[in-house]
């Protein structure tokens, strides 16, 4: 079964401190996907970033990265130069590549972040 | 015009009423999906639908009632709730179902107050 983890439940740090959320995930599958998302106040979950199992290069966006490390199953991201309106939830997700007619993605718990001025 | 839309975007109701939450996508996607988020949990995933057809039912009381009418538009019919279905109720679409890593994309929610 799959299964999602984010041990961190609430950070908080003061605006321009980096900030890694961390996401460690358990599958038997050998090709899946993983992804985060961001939850800001207004409840609609913003999708940030896919990766599939067979690519761990590291990707950078702005002051967004990503670190996957298959070797400890840990997907996890940073912001850098933390601003204010970083300031949500964030989910790590999983999915298997292919499940026929039943592909769905599974949650971690989500870690609520707090930026403050 | 958002790609996902949903309402209400709140709602409260009494254990004997009926509702329904509403689920619209302007994506031209073919698959959508009710996701339960109650707080401290993980979002769990009650329904999917593809090309209006129910594909997965994961185990959801029947006072949850679903309807596809078509691929654009998604209901959650509701009837004799409990408090402890309280909870933000998200609606979301992909392009299909069948995974190869594609993202989906969600609504602002529902949020349910059973009272």
């Amino acid at each position: 079964a799959q299964k999602v983890t984010q041990a961190q439940t609430e950070i908080s740090v003061v605006e321009k401190e980096d900030v890694t959320l961390d996401c460690v995930y358990e599958t038997r599958d050998t090709t899946y996907y993983l992804f985060w998302y961001k939850q800001p106040p207004s409840g609609e979950l913003v999708f940030l970033i896919r990766r599939n199992s067979f690519d761990e290069q590291n990707e950078i966006s702005g002051r967004y990265s990503w670190n996957f490390q298959k070797s400890t199953s840990s997907f996890n991201f940073t912001i850098t130069a933390s601003q204010v309106v970083d300031s949500a939830v964030y989910f790590c997700a999983l999915s298997e590549a292919y499940t026929g007619a039943n592909s769905k993605l599974t949650f971690g718990k989500g870690i609520t972040l707090s930026v403050r001025p | 015009e958002t790609g996902v839309t949903q309402t209400p975007r709140h709602l409260v109701m009494g254990m004997t009423n009926k509702k329904s939450l509403k689920c619209e996508q302007h994506l031209g996607h073919n698959a959508m999906y009710w996701y339960k988020q109650s707080a401290k949990k993980p979002l769990e995933l009650m329904f999917v639908y593809s090309l209006e057809e129910r594909v997965e039912n994961n185990s959801v009381p029947s006072r949850f009632s679903p309807e596809c009418p078509n691929s654009s538009h998604l209901f959650l019919h509701l009837h004799t709730l409990q408090p402890e279905d309280s909870a933000l109720y998200l609606c979301a679409s992909s392009p299909t179902v069948t995974g190869w890593g594609t993202e989906a994309f969600f609504g602002q929610g529902t949020r349910l107050t059973v009272v």
